[in-house]
């Protein structure tokens, strides 16, 4: 079983819908919730960033973490095409800098 | 332009052959990681070095080594190159690689093994 899963999708939405996108992991050590965003043949780029349990919004974007249950969460609000992307939730805790990410999901945003 | 800078973007090569791919961390970064992306395992993890130092090792092959250089550029070495190794290796560089610290990454060299 892997530290972090991710449903991979693809996820189709039309324009303006809100998107939930989840992963869940096992390793309670982690502390640091990251969710990427990775356009096509591109480097992963850092969308939002949380400590421990909580929720955390930057405009769109809300992410959420639920320490308890080992499951974060982000949400896009009002979609648009240019959210098409793969959307990487990664995670971090003792194990020095490195995160482990998620297979990562897919998303589609139609006009 | 995350400010991390990988060269080549693309290295076509045949299998047994070695390559150098090679990254250049984000201005004032002192930490830099190598990570691996296939479509069937996704972004792994392989390794981290901290001011010229290893810090912490994923799941790298023994054909693969890398190393930071005093002008902390990093550069990843493939070895006896097999059909597998084809992937995007994505290198990545934070300020002084603590647990809680957030990764830039460069856009990636894609490595195909012919």
């Amino acid at each position: 079983q892997k530290e972090v899963e991710q449903d991979p999708g693809p996820l189709s939405v039309p324009e303006g819908a809100i998107v939930s996108l989840n992963c869940t992991y096992s390793n309670s050590a982690f502390q640091y919730f990251m969710w990427y965003r990775q356009y096509s043949r591109k480097g992963p780029e850092l969308l939002m960033y949380t400590y421990s349990s909580g929720n955390k919004e930057d405009g769109r974007f809300t992410a959420q973490v639920d320490k308890s249950s080992k499951y974060i969460s982000l949400f896009i609000r009002d979609s648009q095409p240019s959210d098409s992307a793969t959307y990487l939730c990664a995670m971090s805790g003792n194990q020095g800098g490195k995160l482990i990410f998620g297979q990562g999901t897919e998303l589609s945003v139609k006009p | 332009d995350s400010g991390v800078t990988q060269t080549p973007k693309h290295l076509i090569t045949a299998t047994g052959q070695r390559v150098t791919l090679r990254c250049s961390p984000r201005s004032g970064d002192l930490s830099v990681y190598w990570y691996q992306q296939s479509l069937d395992q996704g972004l792994q993890f392989l390794i981290q070095y901290y001011n010229g130092e290893e810090r912490a090792k994923g799941n790298i092959l023994e054909r693969f080594s890398a190393q930071q250089f005093p002008d902390l550029h990093s550069e990843l070495n493939l070895s006896s190159l097999e059909l597998g190794d084809s992937a995007l290796y994505f290198c990545a560089s934070s300020v002084d690689g603590s647990t809680n610290e957030k990764l830039f990454f460069g856009s990636g060299t894609q490595l195909s093994v012919l």
